[in-house]
C-alpha cells in the first residue's frame, strides 16, 4: 500500500497562474483533508471532505477550490496564485468508524513558491 | 470550533533527559491524536489517544478528557526525537484541529 500519495512534490509558480494539487489515498478512508504550514506554525486545515461528495471549508479556505473526485481522491485548486499562498500543503486521510484507534495519515507535503 | 493550544513552544534538552509536552483543548473531544514532524518535514503519527494512558517504547501519552488536557512523555530522549511535536483534536464534526507545535531540539 502507499497509503497517501501527493503530487507534485515541489511548484513554482507566478502570480495568477492556476494549478491542481493531487492527493490520492489506498486505504479505503472516508474522509480527506487539506492543510497548509507556514513557516513556524502548525497546519492550518484548508478544506476538507467528511465522505465522498462532501466538501467543507476549514480555517482558511480563501483562495482555494477542492473537488472530492471519488472515495480515493481529493485534488486542491488554486485558480489565481498569489504570494500569499507560499506555503507547504498536506493532504491527509481518516477512516471515521466511531470505532477505536482512527489515525490521520498524512501525504508527503508539496512545496509551493509564488513568485 | 475547538481552540488547541500547547505548551511550551520551545523545549531544548541534552541527551537522555526526559520532557514532557501538554496539550490543551478547549472542548469535549472524540479524537485525540498526537504527531512527530521529522527534520525533513514528514507528519507521523505517535498516538491515537482521546482517553485514558498508552505507551509505545520511550513515548507515553495520557490524556485527561474531563480536564480538557493531554501530555505526552518523551524519556531518555535521543537526537532522533527532535522536531516538532503537534497534537490534533476533533469534536462532533470531523474537522481535526491542530496545535502550533512544540519544537524539540535534543542536543548530543
Amino acid at each position: 500500500n502507499a497509503g497517501v500519495t501527493q503530487t507534485p512534490k515541489f511548484q513554482v509558480l507566478k502570480t495568477g497562474q492556476s494549478m491542481t494539487l493531487q492527493c490520492a489515498q489506498d486505504m479505503n478512508h472516508n474522509s480527506m483533508y487539506w492543510y497548509r504550514q507556514d513557516p513556524g506554525m502548525g497546519l492550518r486545515l484548508i478544506y476538507y471532505s467528511a465522505s465522498e461528495g462532501t466538501t467543507d471549508k476549514g480555517e482558511v479556505p480563501n483562495g482555494y477550490n477542492v473537488s472530492r473526485l471519488n472515495k480515493r481522491e481529493f485534488s486542491l485548486r488554486l485558480e489565481s496564485a498569489a504570494p500569499s499562498q507560499t506555503s507547504v500543503y498536506f493532504c491527509a486521510s481518516i477512516l471515521f468508524t466511531g470505532a477505536t484507534n482512527e489515525k490521520l495519515f498524512f501525504g508527503s507535503g508539496t512545496q509551493l513558491s509564488v513568485l | 470550533g475547538i481552540q488547541v493550544e500547547q505548551s511550551p513552544p520551545d523545549l531544548i534538552l541534552q541527551e537522555g533527559a526526559n520532557s514532557t509536552l501538554r496539550c490543551n483543548f478547549s472542548d469535549s473531544v472524540n479524537n485525540l491524536q498526537w504527531f512527530h514532524q521529522n527534520p525533513w518535514g514528514q507528519l507521523i503519527n505517535l498516538f491515537y489517544i482521546p482517553s485514558g494512558t498508552k505507551q509505545n517504547g520511550r513515548l507515553s501519552a495520557t490524556t485527561v478528557a474531563t480536564e480538557r488536557y493531554s501530555l505526552l512523555y518523551i524519556s531518555s530522549s535521543q537526537t532522533t526525537d527532535s522536531g516538532v511535536y503537534f497534537c490534533a483534536v476533533s469534536g462532533s464534526a470531523r474537522q481535526l484541529t491542530f496545535g502550533s507545535g512544540t519544537q524539540l531540539t535534543v542536543l548530543p
